[in-house]
């Protein structure tokens, strides 16, 4: 079984600080996907990343997956409230029947 | 804008019945899937489905069944509710297997007393 590591679990910060979430395995992926997920709803793709050491920007978030297609992280800058959720990363070993493989996830809190 | 909707956002049942979780997309996708959501343990995936009438097991399938008569609909059945099977239900639908993005629905919060 592959397993997705993510650290920190909980991140509460103030606003308008930079934070990074990482996302670890020991497992090489084909690609990986980052998720946002807000009380009460199901989450949201924010981004797939499928080359290895590649960066893409959204906005005021930077994701980068590893040279070696085994790790990835999210970083945020000049975080705001509406940052707040649980950010998950998912892994996709290109088995194809299997799905995706889902780390337990950082709970962010941006106050105000 | 495309849409996975669940029948129930809070469920509230008594041990031993019998529970229908039903999931419906819009978008005509092949495959379909139920995870359940627990705090401390992330997303675990039931059941999928990639398509009409096809099943396939995921990590924790034991106490599950699933149902995908139609290909928009795709149904988990608790046999006999355990209160271990409290918690967040989220279907999800995908075009393809592996890759894809996973539009996901809005949750169904399960609760067995």
């Amino acid at each position: 079984t592959q397993l997705l590591e993510q650290s920190p679990q909980f991140l509460s910060i103030q606003e308008g600080e930079n934070l990074t979430v990482y996302c670890n395995s020991s497992s090489v992926f084909s690609s990986l996907q980052w998720y946002r997920q807000e009380p009460g709803e199901g989450p949201v793709l924010l981004v797939t990343v499928v080359t290895g050491g590649e960066v893409k920007k959204l906005k005021r978030l930077t994701f980068q997956f590893g040279d070696a297609r085994k790790d990835s992280s999210l970083h945020i800058t000049a975080a705001q409230p509406g940052d707040t959720g649980l950010y998950l990363c998912a892994g996709d070993s290109g088995g194809g029947a299997d799905g995706l493989t889902f780390g337990k996830g950082t709970h962010l809190i941006i106050q105000p | 804008d495309v849409k996975v909707t669940q029948s129930s956002r809070y469920l509230v049942k008594r041990t031993g019945e019998k529970v229908f979780l039903e999931c419906v997309q819009d978008m005509d996708h092949e495959n379909m899937f139920w995870y359940r959501q627990d705090p401390g343990l992330g997303l675990r995936l039931i059941y999928f489905s990639y398509d009409v009438k096809m099943k396939e097991k995921g990590d924790i399938p034991e106490g599950y069944s699933v149902s995908r008569e139609k290909k928009e609909r795709f149904s988990l059945i608790l046999e006999s509710a355990s209160t271990n099977q409290t918690s967040m239900y989220l279907c999800a639908s995908s075009f393809v297997i592996g890759g894809e993005k996973l539009f996901f629905g809005s949750g169904t919060q399960l609760s067995v007393l």
